[in-house]
C-alpha cells in the first residue's frame, strides 16, 4: 500500500496570505489528523477528521481550519498567515484496528 | 488531563551500545495504546514500536524493546546494538480508545561512531 502523501512538500508565503495543504491517507484509512511541529513548541495537535467530520480539535486560532472529503483526503487551510506559522505540518492517517497513526512526509511552510 | 513526559531532551550513545529513553504518562483511563515514533533528520515520522496497555508482555521489534510499567505509568524504549541510523528525535505517545493522540516533547538521540 502507498503511504500517506502530502502536497506540497515545501511552500514559501508572505504574511497575510493564505495557504492550503493537502493530505491523502493510506487507502482504507478514514481518519486524518494534522499536527504543527516547530522547534520551540514540539508537536502540536491541530485537528482530526473522521468520515468528513471534525472529531477533535487542538488549541489553535480560527485561522486554522480543515476539511475532509468523501474519499478521506483532507485539506488544511491557514488564513492571514503570520511569521509564527512557519513550521512543518504533518498529516497522519489512522488505522482503527491497530489504533496506530502513520505519518506523511510533511509540508514545510515558511512565512516571510 | 492526559500528558506525556520525556525528561531527557538529549542523549547520546556509542555505536553498538545500548541506550534507554524514558517516558512517563498520565491518564486515569485503563484502556490505551502506547507508541514510540522516530523522526530522523529527514523529518519523516516513523513508527518504532507499539504496546497495548492491557498486555502484560513488553513489545519488541528487532533491536527495539520497551519496558512497560503500567502501575508506574512508565514506558521506556531500549535500543540495543545502536546504529548510526538510529540518530533521530524519538517521541513517546499514547491514544485512548480511538481518541486523540498525545505526544511527548521528544528526546534527541545521537549515535556516536
Amino acid at each position: 500500500k502507498a503511504g500517506v502523501t502530502q502536497t506540497p512538500r515545501y511552500l514559501i508565503k508572505t504574511r497575510g496570505q493564505q495557504v492550503t495543504l493537502s493530505c491523502s491517507p493510506i487507502s482504507g484509512h478514514r481518519s486524518v489528523s494534522w499536527y504543527q511541529q516547530t522547534p520551540g513548541q514540539g508537536l502540536q495537535f491541530l485537528f482530526e477528521y473522521f468520515s468528513e467530520t471534525q472529531r477533535n480539535k487542538g488549541n489553535f486560532p480560527g485561522r486554522f481550519s480543515g476539511r475532509q472529503f468523501s474519499n478521506s483526503r483532507s485539506e488544511m487551510n491557514v488564513s492571514t498567515l503570520e511569521l509564527g506559522d512557519s513550521a512543518l505540518y504533518l498529516c497522519a492517517s489512522y488505522r482503527r484496528d491497530q489504533e496506530t497513526q502513520y505519518f506523511g512526509p510533511g509540508t514545510r511552510l515558511l512565512v516571510l | 488531563a492526559q500528558t506525556v513526559t520525556q525528561s531527557q531532551p538529549e542523549m547520546s550513545v556509542q555505536e553498538a551500545e545500548t541506550v534507554t529513553l524514558s517516558c512517563t504518562y498520565d491518564t486515569s483511563e485503563s484502556n490505551y495504546y502506547l507508541f514510540w515514533y522516530k523522526q530522523p533528520p529527514s523529518r519523516q515520522m516513523i513508527l518504532v514500536i507499539r504496546q497495548e496497555a492491557y498486555k502484560q508482555q513488553n513489545a519488541t521489534e528487532n533491536r527495539f524493546s520497551v519496558n512497560f510499567q503500567k502501575a508506574a505509568k512508565s514506558f521506556s524504549l531500549k535500543i540495543s546494538d545502536s546504529q548510526l541510523g538510529d540518530t533521530a528525535m524519538y517521541f513517546c505517545a499514547f491514544i485512548l480508545d480511538g481518541n486523540q493522540f498525545y505526544f511527548g516533547t521528544g528526546t534527541s538521540l545521537t549515535v556516536i561512531p
